[in-house]
């Protein structure tokens, strides 16, 4: 079965300090994979998103993320970390059958530290 | 333009009531999901509608219902409300069948 795991429930960083939020999946073939990001109260925003082709993506507000298909792995970077980005993130893989829909990991919460 | 749109933002039920939560897609948009969110988890699917039909149903009960219009929006209707069906309900919508999604603010549900 399709899964996503998230192993870091929260993540504390200090402002200006590089960030990485760790996201692996498990998927048959190849994944269409997704981070979003979630304030508190609020909807889901799509940060970035890898279909096919280059395996490191760039997305808003300065994220970027790197597909490792030999790892499984779909991990979410930032260089530097500013105080408007805490917030919920949550990776997704896209299932594709009959129906689209998207498997969450059950989401990071990064703080970050003045 | 107007990205996807839900209501009501906010509302209180009791147990046992009924509610209808609506969506507006993206303009152009012809897939609509909708997903629940309980507190400190993921979001989990429930329904996607597509071109008007059920495509996709997740491991609800039966007391969840959709449905799209012919303009693509769409409403959920949850029957028999329990305590455990608080949660954040999101739509999100997209272009096709196989492309990235798009969220609305969500809808907070809260069953007393």
């Amino acid at each position: 079965a399709q899964s996503v795991t998230q192993p870091d429930i929260h993540i504390t960083v200090s402002e200006g300090a590089s960030l990485e939020l760790r996201c692996n999946y498990s998927y048959g073939a190849t994944p269409y994979l997704f981070w979003y990001v979630q304030s508190p109260g609020q909807g889901l925003q799509l940060l970035l998103k890898y279909f096919s082709g280059d395996t490191l993506v760039q997305g808003i507000k300065g994220f970027e993320a790197e597909f490792k298909r030999s790892q499984s792995s779909f991990n979410l970077r930032k260089p530097s970390v500013h105080w408007s980005d805490a917030a919920e993130y949550f990776c997704a893989v896209a299932r594709m059958d009959s129906s689209y829909k998207l498997i969450f990991g059950s989401g990071t919460r990064l703080l970050v530290r003045p | 333009d107007a990205g996807v749109t839900q209501s009501p933002t906010h509302l209180i039920k009791t147990r046992g009531q009924h509610v209808t939560l609506r969506c507006s897609p993206i303009s152009g948009h012809k897939s609509v999901s909708w997903y629940q969110q309980v507190l400190g988890q993921g979001p989990q699917f429930i329904f996607q509608y597509y071109e008007k039909e059920e495509r996709g149903r997740g491991n609800f009960p039966d007391r969840f219902s959709a449905r799209q219009f012919p303009n693509y929006s769409s409403e959920l209707n949850v029957n028999a409300l329990l305590l455990g069906d608080s949660a954040l309900y999101l739509c999100a919508s997209t272009q096709g069948t196989n492309t990235e999604a798009f969220f609305g603010q969500g809808t907070r549900l809260t069953v007393v």
